[in-house]
């Protein structure tokens, strides 16, 4: 079946605690993504990859890092989470056709206190 | 800038009724336009598309969407609502210009909600 899949789905931690959420396609898509999704705003791009070893700064990169060493994953990086980083975290992927057609993630929800 | 709005936060009809999502587009040249659907507790779902062609376009569960290039818009519609179609409803856009190339540009969403 072709998917996105993320862990962990839900995480609670302390303010300062570096933490990695992974997120892993199986479907050879060259383009993957991270976003945020907070009540009010919408969907706002955090980083994304091009390929292998491409990524870079999408909307709200502040706080965060990735990596793109294997086609199929893309990690999220929190370095020194704050509770402003309390959110619903979505990855996602796409090929590298003119579909644009993203597939999502089921999303992990992150609460920093 | 280039944007996307949904002017609703909510959306309420009864079961039966048609339904209509609102989605206003801002951005320069030919847009790609897109909607996806969260339903709870889930990632977003590609619902349709529009890249070029027909003015409306069909999509799964039934949805279709109109785009409308003077008006800059693209609404969601179903012709009868089921219960089960309550959910987050993101429209989306693909900016030409600026940002990460490729990515689409979503607006904060629409939640509908569909009563026996």
């Amino acid at each position: 079946e072709a998917q996105v899949t993320q862990n962990p789905r839900y995480l609670i931690t302390v303010t300062g605690k570096k933490l990695t959420v992974t997120c892993s396609q199986n479907m050879n898509h060259e383009y993957m993504s991270w976003y945020r999704q907070d009540p009010g705003l919408g969907l706002r791009q955090i980083y994304y990859s091009m390929n292998v070893e491409v990524t870079d700064k999408g909307d709200v990169p502040e706080g965060y890092k990735v990596s793109r060493k294997e086609k199929r994953n893309f990690p999220l990086i929190l370095e020194s989470p704050s509770p402003n980083q309390t959110s619903l975290y979505f990855c996602a992927s796409r090929s590298s056709g003119r579909s644009y057609e993203q597939y999502f993630g089921p999303g992990t929800r992150l609460t920093v206190t | 800038a280039q944007s996307v709005a949904q002017p609703e936060d909510q959306v309420n009809v009864a079961e039966g009724n048609p339904l209509t999502v609102k989605c206003t587009y801002s951005v320069s040249g030919n847009p790609y336009l897109f909607w996806y659907v969260q339903y709870p507790n889930r990632g977003l779902q590609f619902l349709l598309k529009y890249i070029t062609g027909d003015n409306l376009v069909k999509g799964s569960y039934g949805f279709e969407a109109e785009f409308n290039k003077s008006q800059t818009s693209f609404h969601l519609k179903k012709p009868s609502a089921l219960v089960s179609d309550s959910a987050l409803y993101f429209c989306a856009v693909r900016p030409l210009y600026g940002g990460s190339q490729g990515n689409l540009i979503f607006g904060k969403g629409t939640k509908l909600s569909v009563k026996p």
